[in-house]
Formats: structure tokens, sequence, C-alpha cells
């Protein structure tokens, strides 16, 4: 059974920083994409950032380039996202998701984690 | 950057009856194109990926179909378990750009 677990999330003063992990089991890690999603409360799904199966490959939503870091380990099959200069605009849930086949990044998200709260507030 | 707009942006139905959601890309995106659903307070769900084809697992009422700008997600017979907002997603570059959404309610 494929389990998304995140954790890290909490709140964090405007400017801070933050780590997100996932958790990842049930599947071959190393051979897919994954990703983060967000979600603001009441807004809809907002894409983060998308790492390739080997971790070579990164692409990011306009809105987090150059303050968020994707980055995986297939040896822990852990998927993290380092936050950095935070600000309220980031306030969300925060679920990670994997890709839908083995390969290619450009898949559909399959199975999608619980979800972590990230509140940027003073 | 492909922008996806979706309408309408909420609807009302009743149970039995059939509803159809459009997605609309700014550029071409080929198939790359995916529909979720998310039930309050739950997890969003893949439903449709390749803009036609069904997840498994997931009722035969619902379909998918288009190609390029334009795609419809329609449901053929609405269930008071298909309360839920919809969202399409585009995948074929590299940017996986979310629609607004459609909430779906019964009546």
């Amino acid at each position: 059974e494929v389990q998304l677990v995140e954790s890290g999330g909490g709140l964090v003063q405007p400017g801070g920083s933050l780590r997100l992990s996932c958790a990842a089991s049930g599947f071959t890690f190393s051979s897919y994409a994954m990703s983060w999603v967000r979600q603001a409360p009441g807004k809809g799904l907002e894409w983060v950032s998308t790492i390739s199966s080997g971790g070579s490959g990164t692409y990011y939503a306009d809105s987090v380039k150059g303050r968020f870091t994707i980055s995986r380990d297939n040896s822990k099959n852990t998927l993290d996202l380092q936050m950095n200069s935070l600000g309220a605009e980031d306030t969300a849930v925060y679920y990670c998701a994997k890709s839908l086949m083995a390969g290619s990044p450009w898949r559909a998200f399959d199975f999608w984690g619980q979800g972590t709260m990230v509140t940027v507030s003073s | 950057d492909i922008q996806m707009t979706q309408s309408p942006s909420s609807l009302s139905a009743s149970v039995g009856d059939r509803v159809t959601i459009t997605c609309r890309a700014s550029q071409g995106i080929s198939n790359y194109l995916a529909w979720y659903q998310q039930k309050p307070g739950k997890v969003p769900k893949l439903l449709i990926y390749a803009a036609s084809t069904l997840q498994s697992g997931v009722p035969s009422r619902f379909s998918g179909s288009g190609s390029g700008t334009d795609f419809t997600l329609t449901i053929s017979s609405l269930q008071p378990e298909d309360v839920a907002t919809y969202y399409c997603q585009k995948y074929n570059t590299a940017t996986f750009t979310f629609g607004p959404g459609t909430i779906v309610d019964v009546k």
C-alpha cells in the first residue's frame, strides 16, 4: 500500500525558514518523480515543485522560485522541501504527491499524503 | 506560462443529472490533462489522466474528453457522494498548473 506521510509543518515568522519532509513507502520510490502541492485555507490547489526520479531535474512554480528547494534521498525514501524567506502568502497545507507512472516527471499525481500545515505569522 | 480556466465556478444539480465541467488551457497541451476530485476536508483524488483515461477504481459515471486547449469532465448521473470541488491540471511541460476549481453541489 502506498503511503506518503508529511512532517515538519508549523508556525513560522515572516522571513523565516522551514523544512518539510515526506516519508514514502509501498512503492519503488526511486522510480517516480515526486511533487509538492499546497492549498491555502479555503483556496484551490497550487502546484509548488516537482523533482525527477533521480533528483537531477527540479521544477518550481514562479511563486516559490529562488526561495524553495526540493530534494530527495532515494536511499531513505524521503522527499524534502526547504522553504526560505517565508511570507503570509505561503500559509497553506502542503501535500506531497507521487507521479502516476515511473520515469518521466510529466505525469498526473496518483497518490497524495494527508498534508502538513504551514502557518506564516508574527 | 500556460493558464488554466474552468467553468462554471460552481453548479448545483439534482441526483441523476448529467453534469459537465469545462477546462480550457491558454495554449495547446495535447492530452496532458488530469482531473481531480476533492471532497470537503479530504485529500485530492485522481479521477482521469491523459484527458480521457479513467484512473483505476473510479466509477464509470466519470468520463473525460478533449485535446489541445478544450477539455470536459462529465458525470453521467450525479450521485450524492459526488459533492466535491473538481480541478483540472495540465502537466505537459515543466509546470503542473491547476485550474481554479469547480464546486459541485447536489440540490
